[in-house]
């Protein structure tokens, strides 16, 4: 079983929905939580970092993590179809390395 | 903004050749990571060099070494290549060591024949 489980989707929305989603994850040592969004052929962008529990706010992307559940979600709002992409969970331990465990990714598509 | 830079960005070997795939951190950056990536797969860490030592190791292959440069730049060397080497292969790199703001290069994607 992977640390960090995420649905692989797809997941397929119309324009303007609000989007959800959500990892699981089993190592209760991951102190930081990150999504990526990953376009086909390119790298992951970094959208949102969190270090504790609670929300976090940017623009239209608001990450929420509940470390009690082992629980994190990414909400997007007015999704578009430029929102169209695989987004991946990821998360790390305090340490100096500080090698980032991905959940497997979940593509969403957002139809005009 | 300055981003990492991968390269080559396409690589094809064949099997029991060797590649080098080079990653050129943002500038100020003095923190680089190797990660791999697997079709339909999400990225699996190789290992990591801060102030170019090896900071940490993930699932590397004993075939494969690493080495940072004293311009921070990065270097990913693979032996006696096989099919499953087929991937793409992402660098990223970080301000501090220890920091989780990891921004990811474009990628170099090898076949191996």
């Amino acid at each position: 079983q992977k640390e960090v489980e995420q649905d692989p989707g797809p997941l397929s929305v119309p324009e303007g929905a609000i989007v959800s989603l959500n990892c699981t994850y089993s190592n209760s040592a991951f102190q930081y939580f990150m999504w990526y969004r990953q376009y086909s052929r390119k790298g992951p962008e970094l959208l949102m970092y969190t270090y504790s529990s609670g929300n976090k706010e940017d623009g239209r992307f608001t990450a929420q993590v509940d470390k009690s559940s082992k629980y994190i979600s990414l909400f997007i709002r007015d999704s578009q179809p430029s929102d169209s992409a695989t987004y991946l969970c990821a998360m790390s331990f305090n340490n100096a390395g500080n090698m980032l465990t991905f959940g497997g990714g979940t593509r969403l598509m957002v139809k005009p | 903004a300055a981003g990492v830079i991968q390269s080559p960005r396409h690589l094809i070997k064949e099997k029991r050749e060797t590649a080098t795939l080079k990653c050129y951190p943002i500038p100020r950056h003095d923190t680089v990571y190797w990660y791999q990536q697997g079709p339909g797969q999400d990225p699996q860490f190789l290992i990591s060099f801060y102030e170019k030592m090896q900071s940490d190791k993930g699932s590397i292959p004993d075939r494969f070494s690493a080495q940072q440069f004293s311009d921070y730049h990065s270097e990913l060397n693979m032996s006696s290549l096989e099919l499953g080497d087929s991937a793409l292969y992402f660098c990223a790199s970080s301000a501090l060591a220890g920091s989780y703001e990891q921004y990811f290069g474009p990628g170099t994607r090898l076949t191996v024949t």
